[in-house]
Parts: C-alpha cells; sequence; structure tokens
C-alpha cells in the first residue's frame, strides 16, 4: 500500500521567512514518482514538480527548491524568502495508476 | 489549450437523484482519474482508468460509478447520491503515471 503523510497540517510564516513543507511517504515500489500539488485560495490544483525514485538530485525552481532523501523516504519542499503569493494549500503525492495524496499542508503568508 | 474540462462546476442536488459529472480531455491521454477533497481529508481517490474500457476503483468508490468509453471522456456517476458524498471532485488525466497530472477546474456538489 501506499501512503504519503504531511505532518504539518497548518503553518503561518511572515514574509521573506523560509518554510519548509515536509512530506513523508510509504511504499513498497522500487520505482515510483513524487509530486508537489499547489492549491491556491482559487481552488485549482497546479503541478509543481515531479521526481522519480531513481534520481536523487535536489531540484531549484526561483524561489523553490526540493530535497529528496530516499533513505529517510522523505520528499520535503522549501520555499525560500516566501510571499504572500504562495499562500496556498501544498499536497504531496506519490503516484501509481493515480495520485496518492497526503492531506495537504496550509501555509498561510502574512505580510 | 490542453485542459481538463469538468461539468457542471457547481451542482446542488435532492438524496437519491442519480447524477452524472462528466469530464473531458483533449490531450490524449491514456490516464483518467477522479478525486474527492474534504476538509482534514485532503484529496482521496475514487476510481483511476488506464485506457479505454480499463477501469479500476480507488480508495472510495463506494457509491460511485465511472465509465471510459472513448478516451477523452471519464464521466462520474452517482446512482443515488447521499449528503456524505457532499464534496468538492477533481477530475485529472495524465500521459502516463510518471508524468504530471492535469486537473480539472473542480465540480462542488451539495446533496441535501
Amino acid at each position: 500500500a501506499q501512503k504519503v503523510t504531511q505532518a504539518q497540517t497548518e503553518i503561518s510564516v511572515v514574509e521573506k521567512e523560509d518554510v519548509t513543507l515536509d512530506c513523508v511517504y510509504e511504499t513498497r515500489d522500487t520505482t515510483y514518482y513524487l509530486f508537489w500539488y499547489k492549491q491556491p485560495p482559487s481552488g485549482e490544483l497546479v503541478f509543481l514538480i515531479r521526481r522519480n525514485s531513481f534520481d536523487e538530485q535536489n531540484e531549484i525552481s526561483g524561489r523553490y527548491s526540493w530535497n529528496f532523501q530516499k533513505s529517510t523516504s522523505s520528499f520535503n519542499f522549501t520555499i525560500t524568502a516566501s510571499q504572500v503569493v504562495d499562500s496556498a494549500v501544498y499536497f504531496c503525492a506519490l503516484s501509481r495508476h493515480a495520485l496518492n495524496f497526503g492531506k495537504g499542508t496550509s501555509l498561510l503568508v502574512t505580510p | 489549450e490542453a485542459q481538463v474540462t469538468q461539468n457542471p462546476r457547481y451542482l446542488i442536488t435532492v438524496t437519491g437523484k442519480k447524477l452524472t459529472v462528466t469530464c473531458s480531455q483533449n490531450m490524449n491521454h491514456e490516464y483518467m482519474s477522479w478525486y474527492r477533497q474534504d476538509p482534514g481529508l485532503g484529496l482521496r481517490q475514487i476510481y483511476y482508468s488506464m485506457n479505454v474500457e480499463v477501469t479500476d476503483k480507488g480508495d472510495v468508490p463506494e457509491g460511485y460509478k465511472v465509465s471510459r468509453k472513448e478516451k477523452r471522456n471519464f464521466p462520474l456517476i452517482l446512482e443515488s447520491p447521499s449528503p456524505n458524498q457532499t464534496s468538492l471532485y477533481f477530475c485529472a488525466s495524465s500521459l502516463s503515471t510518471d508524468r504530471a497530472w492535469t486537473f480539472g477546474s473542480g465540480t462542488r456538489l451539495t446533496v441535501v
């Protein structure tokens, strides 16, 4: 069975702070794919990143970075110098025939 | 424009009245899936499809049916809706399970 745990339900930070969203996963598959999605207040689901299990390189995209550690089954997401527009619910997911989502972390960035 | 289109966006219905939420994608994707989103529970899989005429249950399939007669369409059918099916529903599609999934805009369903 696959399971994704996002232990942080809600996080509140002040603008310009760095924030890390945790994601821990469980799977018996040897090849698997991890995703992060963002759900802004408008409600749509926006794809952020995909990572496969055999590529442990960390990824940076502007203010966003992702740390994938197979040894700890974690795929954490860091936002550097957060902005108000980063306020959203963020979901980590594991893919098999469809996506298995964590319960999400609600991030509030205040001015 | 590449997209997943769900209809309707909002629906209020009464208990027991059959309804269908449509989902269509124009990207020639093999995989399609349905999710429901409830506060505190995140998004949970209802059904998924790997190709035409190939569907399977997700984590919360009870009370739902799907069909995949054509590649582009994957309707979600509630034969006898109940209030516990009040939720926000998302349809998604992907070329394969290792690619990004594209989501529809969501359907907010209220069953009274």
